[in-house]
């Protein structure tokens, strides 16, 4: 089992382009999850998918970020027009249900994306 | 709405001290307690969980009460080692039930 698997780990885009980040969850978890991590933040919740439907995206800057998930085996995240502020590792997680209680939540080690 | 509540930003502390890092929380329902860290470079771990008034789970060296009167989750182990330092996040399911809510972090340096 590789765990989550993120990449690219490392992205470097400039001011006003557009940055895909990708997702492989843990194969068999039916939950996947996009967090960003920064220090001032700390770990936001972004979008939550359930066997690849989007339950909840309450936390997706509406104007320039969207995610996907168009097979069980992985989702992507989507910045257009990127700007500094949205410098930071991009996590992506999954769960077997996704549901609360004992579930625990697998992250991958992130994207760490600067926008120049 | 729901949160959590990490106060401190950075811990310093010395080899063999105790390790104390405060968590508390708002939740709407019945809370669902985490704790994950995160070493430098890696993926967040869980670390520690708990749902069960008063009861202390435990999980190397580290252990931590989930108090439902005080809303708290304090992380604590009662000797630091090196390889403790590391980015501690505390956790909770909240009202949604379908989504960790996370405090901003606590990074523990733990020095020689």
């Amino acid at each position: 089992n590789a765990g989550v698997i993120q990449t690219p780990r490392h992205k470097v885009t400039g001011k006003g382009q557009e940055a895909t980040l990708w997702c492989e969850p843990i194969s068999g978890h039916s939950a996947v999850f996009w967090y960003r991590q920064t220090i001032v933040q700390g770990l936001e919740f972004l979008t939550y998918f359930r066997n690849q439907a989007p339950i909840d995206d309450s936390g997706m800057p509406k104007e320039r970020f969207s995610a996907q998930m168009p097979n069980q085996s992985h989702s992507t995240l989507k910045i257009q027009s990127t700007q500094p502020q949205d410098s930071a590792v991009y996590l992506c997680a999954s769960s077997f249900s996704g549901t609360g209680g004992a579930t625990e939540v697998f992250f991958g080690k992130g994207t760490r994306l600067t926008v120049v | 709405g729901d949160s959590v509540t990490q106060t401190e930003g950075l811990v310093t502390l010395t080899e063999g001290l105790p390790v104390m890092l405060n968590c508390t929380y708002q939740s709407t329902y019945s809370p669902f307690l985490f704790w994950y860290v995160q070493h430098l470079n890696e993926a967040p771990k869980l670390l520690l969980k708990s749902f069960t008034d008063n009861k202390r789970p435990e999980h190397q060296g580290f252990h931590a009460t989930l108090h439902k009167s005080s809303s708290s989750f304090h992380l604590q182990k009662s000797s630091a080692q090196l390889s403790d330092s590391a980015l501690y996040y505390c956790a909770d399911y909240g009202s949604s039930g379908n989504k960790l809510i996370f405090g901003i972090g606590t990074l523990l340096s733990v020095k020689p």
